[in-house]
């Protein structure tokens, strides 16, 4: 079972940032938190993932807090292409994901 | 950029038919994974393959699945018997064991198995 909990959905206005939380109160100290994200039902798209410091790539910002047991996706400027279900899994290695639910974002004009 | 690649995007097929699904990994990969995503499920991790054998399998991925790496580029996944409950789209992922992008899954489009 994922040991991450996500909110089922969320609405966002087109232009304005998304933040997508993630609960993973279990982690342990050598998994890190990663993002993906589906749209329709394409492959897994691969967005951003970080172990304690938080990261920004050209997609997305990653912001976990300083015990780790929680992480916000954010994504700067959403776009109705953004709508998707994200999901946050959490890893160590090369080890399988782990894919829960996730939260369907839909982003509106 | 580089991508995974999956053939067929679709593929029909008969109860009880043998299918391979086709993916060409990352040029540079060297660990190789196959998913599968029944209609309105979670996407499911079926097996992962390094070094030319299985490294990691779940309990789907039973004696009726097997993997492959038949050449330096290809990486196929064989249903022995399909079932009506195969039915699903199936995910090939690689990913590289060093580099800045070490360990992240690339995901291909996917190929959708529909058996009647």
């Amino acid at each position: 079972d994922a040991k991450t909990t996500q909110p089922t959905s969320m609405d966002c206005a087109e232009g304005r940032a998304a933040n997508l939380p993630c609960n993973h109160s279990t982690i342990s100290g050598n998994e890190y938190v990663y993002w993906y994200r589906q749209i329709h039902s394409q492959g897994p798209q691969y967005i951003i993932h970080g172990l304690k410091n938080n990261e920004t790539n050209e997609m997305a910002s990653l912001i976990i807090t300083e015990d780790r047991k929680s992480s916000t996706l954010i994504l700067p400027h959403a776009t109705l292409r953004d709508t998707a279900v994200y999901y946050c899994i959490v890893r160590a290695g090369n080890t399988p994901l782990v894919f829960g639910k996730g939260t369907r974002l839909s982003v509106i004009a | 950029e580089p991508e995974v690649t999956q053939t067929p995007s679709h593929q029909v097929t008969q109860m009880g038919q043998e299918v391979i699904l086709r993916c060409v990994p990352i040029s540079n990969h060297l660990y190789f994974y196959w998913y599968r995503q029944i209609l309105g499920q979670k996407v499911e991790f079926l097996v992962s393959f390094y070094n030319n054998e299985i490294s990691e399998k779940s309990e789907i991925f039973d004696d009726q699945f097997s993997v492959e790496r038949p050449d330096g580029s290809n990486f196929t996944l064989k249903i022995r018997s399909t079932k009506l409950e195969d039915s699903a789209m199936y995910f090939c992922a690689s990913s590289a064991n060093r580099g800045p992008a070490k360990n992240i899954q690339y995901f291909g489009a996917g190929t959708r198995l529909s058996v009647l």
